[in-house]
């Protein structure tokens, strides 16, 4: 079982909704990130906080507006999204120390915009 | 030349079979070597970091190849539950000194009973 939760697993919504998607994780990892993924592709990075400060932004639309309210949270706020949003986002941590590449994955919370 | 490059399968072997994946990386100054397993409709699972000396765990041996930039996986007697997509990572040193990880687009693979 994965030690980093992300909550709703599954989300659908309108063009005019707000959202937010969480991730938490209680591992003291201090590195975050926010990945999108579409079927048969890679992930995506979107977002990575570092010490709770935003260190990357990967040119990702002001529709998506990440949130960091502490060392174990991660939000994910949406609004004003499109139907090619749709994908799966999924959430990640790393520890401090650990090679860059080794991430823990949330499950995930697949996200539908009609 | 894409940065990260994998056969993208789907590669359909029998249990018990040996299976090799390649993936060829563009950027010499690359600094580490990861693959990652996804199962259908999963997130994406560290299953092991390439080492230089090239690492074994159990059925599974990655090695690494800077000369000619490719990192390889290879998995002996397959069983069943390792049907998933197999993702190559790579740790990417840019020109300003920034690091950044490039995922390649993955290679599926089917064991069969």
């Amino acid at each position: 079982d994965t030690e980093v939760t992300q909550t709703p697993k599954h989300l659908v919504m309108g063009m005019t909704n707000k959202k937010s998607l969480k991730c938490e994780q209680h591992m003291g990892h201090r590195a975050m990130y926010w990945y999108k993924q579409k079927a048969k592709k890679p992930p995506e990075l979107m977002f990575v906080y570092s010490y709770e400060k935003l260190s990357i932004n990967e040119s990702v639309p002001s529709r998506f507006s990440p949130e960091c309210p502490n060392s174990s949270l991660l939000n994910l706020h949406l609004h004003a999204l499109q139907p090619e949003d749709s994908a799966l986002y999924l959430c990640a941590s790393r520890p401090g120390g650990a090679n860059t590449g080794e991430l823990f994955f949330g499950e995930g919370s697949r996200l539908t915009v009609l | 030349r894409k940065e990260v490059e994998q056969d993208p399968g789907p590669f359909n072997v029998p249990e018990g079979a040996t299976v090799a994946f390649n993936c060829t990386y563009s950027n010499s100054a690359s600094q580490s070597f990861f693959w990652y397993r996804q199962d259908c409709r999963k997130e994406p699972k560290l299953l092991m970091s390439v080492y230089s000396s090239g690492n074994e765990d159990g059925r599974f041996t990655a090695q690494l190849n800077r000369a000619s930039q490719y990192i390889s996986l290879l998995i002996r007697d397959s069983k069943l539950s390792d049907s998933a997509t197999y993702l190559c990572v790579v740790n990417q040193v840019n020109a300003g000194n920034n690091r950044k990880l490039i995922w390649g687009l993955g290679t599926s693979l089917a064991v069969n009973p």
